[in-house]
C-alpha cells in the first residue's frame, strides 16, 4: 500500500498569511494526488485534484503542486473560512489512502 | 447536478446490523464505481473498498472484509453498506463518494454508534 505523510499534523495561522502544507507519498503516484478541506461535522470537499487541478467553485487561493512523490497545497492570504483540516489522497492505486491531516487553527 | 445523499443517523447495539444507502441522482449510476469510506470520531479517513456499479463486484481493503457488505439496486441507482457483528469500534461516520478523475462528489456522511 503507498503511505502518505501530511505535515505539519497541525498549524496556527493568521488571516491574510500564506500557508503551505506538504504531503509525501511512499512511492510515486505522478500527479494522482488530491487534496480536501474538512471541516467539523461536514463532508470533506474537494479542492484540488490530479495534483494542480483547481475544483470549480474554488477559490484561487487555493493551489496545488508537485509530481512523484512530494506534494504542496498552498493558501495564499488565509481566510477566516479556511480554518479546518486538510487531508491528501493519492488516486494512483488502490488501496487509496490519504494523509494523516493538517489541522489549522488561528493563531 | 449531482449528487449522492444517505441515510440518517444509526443507533445500534453491540451485536446487531446497520445498512447505509446512498442514493445518487444528476448522472448515469452505471457509469461511475462507488468509494465507501469510514471516518471514526476525531479520526482521520479511511478508504474501505468500492463497487463496481455495472456488475455489483465489491472490493474490500484490509480491515474490511468478512463484516462488511457493499451492494447495489441499481433499479433506484443506490449504493449500499451493510456491517454486521456490530462493534463499539464501528463507530464512525460512513461517506459513499463516486469514483472519478475529479473525486469531488461525496454523500453528507452517516453516522452510525455502536452502543449498548
Amino acid at each position: 500500500d503507498i503511505q502518505m505523510t501530511q505535515s505539519p499534523s497541525s498549524l496556527s495561522a493568521s488571516i491574510g498569511d500564506r500557508v503551505t502544507i506538504t504531503c509525501r507519498s511512499s512511492q510515486s503516484i505522478s500527479s494522482y494526488l488530491n487534496w480536501y478541506q474538512q471541516k467539523p461535522g461536514r463532508a470533506p470537499k474537494l479542492l484540488i485534484y490530479a495534483a494542480s487541478g483547481l475544483q470549480s467553485g474554488v477559490p484561487s487561493r487555493f493551489s496545488g503542486s508537485g509530481s512523484g512523490t512530494d506534494f504542496t497545497l498552498t493558501i495564499n492570504s488565509l481566510q477566516p473560512e479556511d480554518f479546518a483540516t486538510y487531508y491528501c489522497q493519492q488516486s494512483h492505486s488502490y488501496p487509496r489512502t490519504f494523509g494523516g491531516g493538517t489541522y489549522v487553527e488561528s493563531k | 447536478q449531482v449528487q449522492l445523499v444517505q441515510s440518517g443517523s444509526e443507533l445500534k447495539k453491540p451485536g446487531a446490523s446497520v445498512k447505509v444507502s446512498c442514493k445518487a441522482s444528476g448522472y448515469i449510476f452505471t457509469n461511475y464505481a462507488m468509494n465507501w469510506l469510514r471516518q471514526a470520531p476525531g479520526q482521520g479517513l479511511e478508504w474501505m473498498g468500492w463497487v463496481n456499479t455495472n456488475n455489483g463486484n465489491p472490493t474490500y481493503a484490509q480491515g474490511f472484509t468478512g463484516r462488511f457488505v457493499f451492494s447495489l439496486d441499481t433499479s433506484v441507482s443506490t449504493a449500499y453498506l451493510q456491517i454486521s457483528s456490530l462493534k463499539a469500534e464501528d463507530t464512525a461516520v460512513y461517506y459513499c463518494a463516486r469514483e472519478d478523475m475529479v473525486p469531488g462528489n461525496w454523500g453528507q456522511g452517516t453516522l452510525v454508534t455502536v452502543s449498548s
